[in-house]
C-alpha cells in the first residue's frame, strides 16, 4: 500500500538554525509531491508542490523541497528558520495516475522555533 | 465567507446514532475533498468530488459512510450507526481544480 513517512515527529530549533524535515514515500510509479503547513490556530494550507521538471522546488516564505527519485524522498528545507515558522508540517503524495485523487498524507512534524 | 466553512465544529454523540457533517467550500471551487484525522495519525482520504460527482470514493471506510454534494457547492458527509472508531477530526478541503488547497477548521467528532 502507498504510504508516506515523516520520521521526525517533533523538532525544536533556535531562530536562524537550518531546517530539514524528512519525507519518504512508498510508490513505484510517477508521483506528485506536496508539503502543507498548519500554523497555530490556522487552517492547513499548501506550502509547495512538485509535479515535474526541476526537482528543487521553491515555495513561500523561503522554503524549498528537493525531490530525489532514487531515494523516494521529498525533504523540506529552509536555511534559516524564524519564530513564525512554528507550525505543523505535512508531506503528501499523489500517484500521477489518471482517475485517482487520493492524496496520501504523512503524520506530520511539529516544528517549534525558539526565539 | 472567504474560506472553507465546516459545521458543526464539535459533535458529541452516542454510539449507534447517525451524524451529518457539513462543508461549505469556497465559492467557485469545483474540487472538494473529505479527509479524517484520527489521534496520532495522518490525514486519511475519504472521498473526492468534482462538481456534484464523486469520481473517487475509494477512501470511504465502510458502507456506513456516505457523502453527497449538491449544486456543485455544499457537501454533507453522513455516518450511520456511529462506532467509537469513527471518533476523529473530519476535514474538508476545496480547490479550483487539482490538489486540496484550502482546508476548513474541521469537525471534531466524538463517539461516546
Amino acid at each position: 500500500a502507498q504510504s508516506v513517512s515523516q520520521h521526525n515527529h517533533h523538532v525544536i530549533l533556535s531562530e536562524a538554525a537550518s531546517l530539514e524535515l524528512g519525507c519518504n514515500y512508498s510508490y513505484g510509479g510517477t508521483v506528485n509531491l506536496f508539503w502543507y503547513v498548519q500554523y497555530p490556530g490556522q487552517h492547513l494550507q499548501l506550502l509547495l508542490k512538485y509535479f515535474s521538471g526541476d526537482p528543487l522546488v521553491k515555495g513561500i516564505k523561503g522554503f524549498e523541497a528537493e525531490f530525489i527519485k532514487s531515494k523516494f524522498s521529498f525533504n523540506l528545507r529552509k536555511p534559516s528558520v524564524q519564530w513564525s515558522d512554528t507550525a505543523e508540517y505535512f508531506c503528501a503524495v499523489k500517484p500521477a495516475t489518471s482517475g485517482t485523487y487520493k492524496y496520501i498524507f504523512g503524520t506530520g512534524t511539529r516544528l517549534k522555533v525558539l526565539a | 465567507g472567504a474560506g472553507v466553512s465546516q459545521s458543526p465544529s464539535n459533535k458529541v454523540t452516542e454510539k449507534g446514532k447517525d451524524v451529518e457533517l457539513r462543508c461549505d467550500p469556497i465559492s467557485g471551487h469545483t474540487a472538494l475533498y473529505w479527509y479524517r484525522q484520527s489521534l496520532g495519525q495522518g490525514l486519511e482520504f475519504l472521498i473526492y468530488f468534482q462538481g456534484n460527482s464523486a469520481p473517487d470514493k475509494s477512501g470511504l471506510p465502510s458502507d456506513r459512510f456516505s457523502a453527497e454534494r449538491t449544486g456543485g457547492s455544499v457537501s454533507t458527509l453522513t455516518i450511520q450507526r456511529t462506532q467509537q472508531e469513527d471518533s476523529a477530526v473530519y476535514l474538508c478541503a476545496s480547490s479550483p481544480t487539482g490538489q486540496p488547497q484550502h482546508f476548513g477548521d474541521g469537525t471534531r467528532l466524538s463517539i461516546l
